[in-house]
């Protein structure tokens, strides 16, 4: 039980396009979803909290213009990297409580060329 | 906000060594403590989790012990094997209604045959 699934788990894409990342609890309902960024040798850092039904928070520094998030039902969580540069270029991860503890989806690298 | 510290930010053992990782926090408030290992290109895996209500958790060679009131928690693995070998994060949340969590740097954990 408890499985998150993360869709692309990887993706290339040229300078200014955007990418969607999906984020899916398979066996499960998720009130509350996690998406992090982590880049080579670095540890997690929370980019926001996506709130099934309503806004997500978004951590201090994170564009909310910039990567969109959108937690549009209780399995499904989708954060939107808009207009994305080759320094968006990161490991993306998303994770969903269950009972208090995070499972955490494969992970998606993206790469801006 | 919480911030967690987490030493060493490397460790190479001889295998069957112990290994010892330890982490500080700063938010008092702090009452849930999780250790993930990940491996490279892959999701964190929780391998154990300690809450303020305890002092020491273990299962099998892996144990964790919590100092609330020096607000550190250390990871402890005995008869290291191989398969060890990961980066090793530390994280605090408040464990209520759901778990923000605060991770440490991580630790990467060389096992050497």
């Amino acid at each position: 039980g408890a499985v998150v699934s993360q869709h692309p788990s990887w993706v290339i894409c040229k300078s200014g396009t955007s990418v969607k990342i999906e984020c899916r609890s398979l066996d499960f309902q998720a009130t509350t979803m996690f998406w992090y960024r982590q880049f080579p040798k670095q540890s997690l850092m929370l980019m926001a909290t996506s709130n099934e039904g309503s806004k997500a928070t978004y951590e201090q520094g994170v564009e909310k213009d910039k990567f969109l998030i959108n937690h549009a039902s209780l399995t499904l969580s989708t954060l939107t990297v808009t207009s994305a540069h080759p320094e968006d270029s990161s490991f993306y991860i998303c994770s969903a409580d269950y009972y208090n503890e995070q499972f955490f989806g494969p992970g998606t690298r993206l790469t801006v060329l | 906000g919480e911030n967690v510290e987490q030493h060493p930010s490397t460790l190479s053992v001889q295998e069957g060594d112990s290994a010892v990782i330890k982490c500080t926090y700063s938010d008092s408030a702090s009452n849930y403590f999780p250790w993930y290992k990940q491996e490279l290109g892959k999701r964190p895996q929780l391998i154990i989790d300690i809450r303020s209500n305890v002092g020491e958790k273990k299962d099998q060679r892996i144990a964790v012990t919590l100092n609330k009131t020096a607000k550190h928690f250390s990871l402890h693995i005995t008869e290291t094997q191989p398969e060890d070998s990961a980066v090793y994060f530390c994280a605090a949340s408040m464990d209520s209604g759901y778990s923000t969590l605060t991770f440490g740097k991580g630790t990467m954990l060389l096992v050497s045959p």
